[in-house]
């Protein structure tokens, strides 16, 4: 149990084209969702968390207008990198916490690698 | 917010020996901390975790001591073997219900 799909895996985009990434719980309701960025070799550095319902809480210095972050179900969080640039071509991966025992752990999609030309 | 800093950041060791590794947190309302690891390009998978109220888990070779009072946990894993080749992430979770990372520690094993 505690699966979290990622659509795409992966993406190449042309520089100033958006792109729409898919995180979903498939056996539970996520009642929080947590996306981050990690690049090549580093941790995992939280963007913004998200509560089903509501809006996203974004970290500091990540630009809530150029991440776009929808939580509309209990078991579906999106990204969309809008106008995306070279320099956000990274792997993005989502993460669930449920309710109840799930309350603690999160659940980690197999993150999505986004190419930007 | 929470600030985790997570040492060494490469740590090689002989096939059998022990590793350690040590993280630290600053925010003394965090409750639980967990420790993932990392394949190349694959997703985080939770190896074992601790909540504030407990000082100390085991599961087979591997074992996480929390000290409350000194703000830091650190996982333990012994026997190890090749397969424990990896980066290995600890993590905070703040009363926020927001999770923060360490930079990581690349583990070889050398057979």
């Amino acid at each position: 149990g505690a699966v979290v799909s990622q659509h795409p895996s992966w993406v190449i985009c042309k520089s100033g084209t958006s792109v729409k990434i898919e995180c979903r719980s498939l056996d539970f309701q996520a009642t929080t969702m947590f996306w981050y960025r990690q690049f090549p070799k580093q941790s995992l550095m939280l963007m913004a968390t998200s509560n089903e319902g509501s809006k996203a809480t974004y970290e500091q210095g990540v630009e809530k207008d150029k991440f776009l972050i929808n939580h509309a179900s209990l078991t579906l969080s999106t990204l969309t990198v809008t106008s995306a640039h070279p320099e956000d071509s990274s792997f993005y991966i989502c993460s669930a916490s449920g309710t109840g025992g799930r309350v603690y752990e999160q659940y980690f999609g197999p993150g999505t690698r986004l190419t930007v030309t | 917010g929470e600030n985790v800093e997570q040492h060494p950041s490469t740590l090689s060791v002989q096939e059998g020996d022990s590793a350690v590794i040590k993280c630290t947190y600053s925010d003394s309302a965090s409750n639980y901390f967990p420790w993932y690891k990392q394949e190349l390009g694959k997703r985080p998978q939770l190896i074992i975790d601790i909540r504030s109220n407990v000082g100390e888990k085991k599961d087979q070779r591997i074992a996480v001591t929390l000290n409350k009072t000194a703000k830091h946990f650190s996982l333990h894993i012994t026997e190890t073997q090749p397969e424990d080749s990896a980066v290995y992430f600890c993590a905070a979770r703040n009363t926020g219900n927001q999770f923060y990372f360490g930079t990581g520690t690349s583990l070889t094993v050398i057979p």
